[in-house]
């Protein structure tokens, strides 16, 4: 079975800072990571995603995740964040290939104060 | 050009009641996948439809749990006699082909409160 850890229900920052939301997931097999962000009254949109590769990945609006096989983390970073950043951000993981099959963490609400 | 579409936002049934929660996907997706939040986790697959057909049920409930994609119109989701335990927000995403580069869109779901 898979799960995913989000460590962090809630990040408070202020603009312009940088940001790291933490993701921890385990599985028994290779698995594929996602990150999805949610804005208010909208549906969930992919930021990125690790199938293989480099272990660094670049996402849309200037996130980045980095894949740690060895820490079993894919932790979610913006060297400087924008009031428009303020949303909830959902970690993935699909240990089956699918793309579809996805088990996702609960959620960690970022709130960008001026 | 629109999104996902999902429809009522909020449905409230009594127990024993049916629900009955919609979705249309983006134009010219074919592929439909329905997931379910419960309070305090995160969402987690249910089923994968494709025109009238059910590819993966895995994640559904064996038992009054039921989803279909017809030809024409809305994915459907239906959950007979709800419980309590049905309350959650329920997802819905498309995309025009299932593969491992194939991007998923979500609507912004629907609440089901069952009372």
């Amino acid at each position: 079975a898979q799960s995913v850890t989000q460590l962090d229900s809630q990040v408070p920052v202020f603009e312009e800072a940088p940001v790291e939301l933490r993701c921890n997931y385990s599985s028994s097999v290779s698995v594929y990571l996602f990150w999805y962000v949610q804005y208010p009254n909208q549906g969930l949109q992919l930021l990125l995603k690790y199938l293989s590769g480099s272990t660094l990945v670049k996402g849309i609006n200037g996130f980045e995740a980095e894949f740690n096989k060895s820490q079993t983390s894919f932790h979610l970073r913006k060297p400087s964040v924008h009031i428009s950043d303020t949303a909830e951000y959902f970690c993935a993981v699909d240990s089956g290939g699918s793309n579809y099959k996805l088990t996702f963490g609960k959620g960690t609400l970022l709130t960008v104060n001026p | 050009n629109a999104g996902v579409m999902q429809n009522p936002r909020h449905l409230v049934r009594r127990r024993g009641q049916e629900a009955r929660l919609r979705c249309s996907p983006m134009k010219g997706h074919s592929h439909v996948y329905w997931y379910r939040q419960l309070p305090e986790e995160g969402l987690k697959f249910m089923v994968y439809l494709q025109k009238e057909n059910i590819i993966d049920e895995s994640g559904m409930p064996k038992e009054r749990f039921s989803a279909e994609f017809p030809k024409e119109g809305p994915s459907i989701l239906r959950i007979q006699q709800v419980v309590r335990g049905d309350s959650a927000a329920y997802f819905c995403a498309s995309s025009p082909g299932v593969a491992t580069n194939e991007k998923l869109f979500f609507g912004s779901g629907t609440q089901l409160s069952v009372l």
